[in-house]
């Protein structure tokens, strides 16, 4: 079964950093780009950033663009997202995603983890 | 960034309805749309990507149309199970961006 599962999420200060976690299991993790997605609770989706298959390229929103590292390990499977000078904006609920494509970016999101919640307060 | 706008914002429907979503992008994604539906609580599930091709899994009621601007997303016969949120998003450019979303409920 494909599988993935987000952690790293909690309670951070603003200007504080955080680390997410995403597990991929269940298919060959190093075949596939990979993907941030993140929701406001109750509110709709916003795209974060995608990685290539071996780590070499990355994308960003401008929202994030600076702010934010995506990451991957294929050795170990998992995905990572790394945020820094947080603030209240970037309170939501982070999901990691695989691409709808084999190999490529297709850019459509197929499975979801379950979502990790971050939220900035001080 | 291409701006996705779906219609309506939220619909309630019976069971047995046919159901049809709109979502129109403010430019030309050529077929580059696919459909998300989400329930409370949980992750977005993918159900149609490209437009019209539907996820393994989807049930045959789920359907997509259009090109260009112009997208729907069809439920045959609207069942109990399909009481949800769906969002529409563009894949065609960078970045990948979604409708504000559906809210459909069961009368």
């Amino acid at each position: 079964e494909v599988q993935l599962v987000e952690s790293g999420g909690g309670l951070v200060q603003p200007g504080g950093s955080l680390r997410l976690s995403c597990a991929a299991s269940g298919f060959t993790f190093s075949s596939y780009w990979m993907h941030w997605v993140r929701q406001v609770p109750g509110k709709g989706l916003e795209w974060v950033s995608r990685i290539n298959s071996d780590g070499s390229s990355t994308s960003y929103a401008d929202s994030v663009k600076g702010q934010f590292t995506v990451s991957r390990d294929n050795a170990k499977n998992t995905l990572y997202l790394q945020m820094n000078s947080l603030s209240a904006e970037d309170t939501a609920v982070y999901f990691c995603a695989r691409d709808g494509v084999v190999g490529a970016h297709g850019d459509w999101f197929d499975p979801w983890g379950q979502g990790t919640l971050v939220t900035v307060s001080s | 960034d291409i701006q996705m706008t779906q219609s309506p914002s939220s619909v309630s429907a019976s069971v047995g309805d046919r159901v049809t979503i709109t979502c129109r992008a403010s430019q030309g994604i050529y077929s580059w749309l696919a459909w998300y539906q989400q329930k409370p609580g949980k992750a977005p599930k993918l159900l149609i990507y490209a437009t019209s091709n539907l996820q393994s899994g989807v049930p045959s009621r789920f359907s997509g149309s259009g090109s260009g601007t112009d997208f729907t997303l069809t439920i045959s016969s609207l069942q109990p199970e399909d009481c949800a949120t769906y969002f529409c998003q563009q894949s065609h450019i960078t970045p990948p961006t979604f409708g504000q979303g559906t809210r459909l409920e069961i009368k």
